[in-house]
């Protein structure tokens, strides 16, 4: 099966910092990258996600950059405000199906 | 669109007992998933039902299953209940592809 690793496991960063989470993957063939933001006690929610035909995409102050030959991927937060801190995942589907292999997620906390 | 309803969203139970959780996916999605979130393991995949069959399958043990009914809804059953079983269940629906809606899960607590 797909073997998903990210890092780190936590993050902290002043307000206004910029956060990079970095996902490696096992298997050449995924072309779906998306990224998860869960809140204490809320539910995953997608954020952002980049297919492997394009090396970048952006959405406000958040990105995600694919280096398909290295297969690894990751999330930019730029400007980090309070409201960003959560767990994040990314997720990479796996077996030549759709269903998504998780990171372990990574605790993003902004200090004011 | 109102988005992914899970009950109950707590729950406690005792060692051997058994518990069904329900599912209701965004209205047109026909594919459901079920994940067992815990801090250890973090979120790992069960299984997936599109059009009432079971479509993908991740390695956990007989005693979780599921079933989806012709309206898409899902349930998910955990027999013989183990302290292990402790997790945040979370169902996800889908039209079929990838990007996966949750829903805010059933907190179950065996004890």
């Amino acid at each position: 099966g797909e073997n998903v690793e990210q890092h780190p496991s936590t993050l902290s960063v002043q307000e206004g910092d910029s956060a990079v989470i970095k996902c490696t993957y096992s298997d050449s063939a995924s072309n779906y990258f998306p990224w998860y933001k869960q809140e204490l006690g809320k539910r995953p929610q997608l954020i952002i996600d980049i297919r492997s035909n394009v090396g970048e995409k952006k959405d406000q102050r958040i990105a995600v950059t694919l280096n398909k030959t290295a297969k690894h991927f990751s999330l930019h937060i730029t400007e980090t405000q309070p409201e960003d801190s959560a767990v994040y995942f990314c997720a990479v589907p796996s077996g030549g199906s759709y269903i998504p292999t998780f990171g372990r997620g990574t605790s993003l906390i902004v200090h004011p | 669109k109102a988005g992914v309803t899970q009950t109950p969203r707590y729950l406690i139970k005792t060692r051997g007992q058994q518990v069904t959780l329900s599912c209701s996916p965004i209205s047109g999605h026909r594919s459901v998933s079920w994940y067992q979130q815990t801090p250890g393991q973090g979120l790992q995949f069960l299984f997936e039902y599109f059009s009432e069959t079971q479509r993908n399958k991740g390695n956990f043990p007989g005693r979780f299953s599921g079933r989806q009914f012709s309206n898409s809804r899902s349930e998910m059953n955990v027999s013989t209940l183990e302290l292990g079983d402790s997790a945040l269940y979370l169902c996800a629906s889908s039209m079929g592809g990838e990007t996966q809606y949750f829903g805010p899960g059933t907190r179950l607590l065996v004890l």
